[in-house]
């Protein structure tokens, strides 16, 4: 069965530089996820899209921003890249918002240097 | 708000028992549960929509609790691919908050 696609799946970067994570969710599903996970520590929701329009948004930095295409693919951009933004990054998708069960991408690990 | 989930870390041999639990002071609305191996994305387990609710998954199963707003996972006759962390997560029409999560190893 068709999973979460997620690219790349490493990435390192200098302290403010900017990096774009993609991720292509299951096919038909109509909610897009966007988690942040620090070493340790449980994920953080950061942003969904459902249909392509933002649904909610969490602790997402200003610098971050986000959005989902016709194709439902979902982009997060992230600008002024930190120390502290590296981090496991996933996306995940489901079918139906927030209450139904989410499928969740292999992550991009991302380091800032 | 942050569900809390106990224990935080629990030690089992192989074929032992452990339980799970995760309470919020919040009332419950949906429990989800999933397992996460270092460094690989959180596996969906299972998800607990009304009170009196009970799921399984090969040994691995759930109730839920909505009076005392709590929802336990139960891991029986465990094997060593078990080993991972357990996060529960709770929502209701809002996005998924999950606990900070219990870690289980299983060892031989």
């Amino acid at each position: 069965a068709a999973g979460v696609i997620q690219s790349p799946r490493h990435l390192i970067k200098e302290k403010r530089e900017t990096a774009t994570l993609k991720c292509y969710p299951i096919p038909r599903h109509d909610t897009v996820y966007w988690y942040q996970q620090g070493p340790g520590q449980d994920p953080q929701f950061l942003i969904s899209f459902y249909e392509k329009m933002q649904s909610d948004k969490g602790s997402i930095p200003d610098r971050f921003s986000a959005q989902q295409f016709s194709d439902y693919h979902s982009e997060l951009n992230m600008s002024s890249l930190e120390l502290g933004d590296s981090a496991l990054y996933f996306c995940a998708s489901s079918l139906g918002k927030n209450s139904y069960e989410q499928y969740f991408g292999p992550g991009t690990r991302l380091t800032v240097t | 708000q942050q569900p809390v989930q106990s224990p935080q870390a629990v030690i089992l041999r192989e074929g032992e028992d452990a339980v799970i639990n995760c309470s919020s002071s919040k009332a419950l609305y949906s429990v989800h549960w999933y397992r996460q191996k270092h460094g690989e994305a959180p596996v969906f387990l299972m998800i607990l929509l009304k009170g009196g609710e009970q799921k399984g998954h090969e040994k691995i199963s759930a109730s839920f609790n909505e009076k005392k707003q709590q929802s336990s996972l139960y891991l029986t006759a465990s094997q060593l691919s078990y080993s991972g962390t357990y996060f529960c997560g709770t929502a209701r029409n809002t996005p998924l908050v999950f606990g900070k999560g219990t870690r289980l190893s299983v060892i031989a």
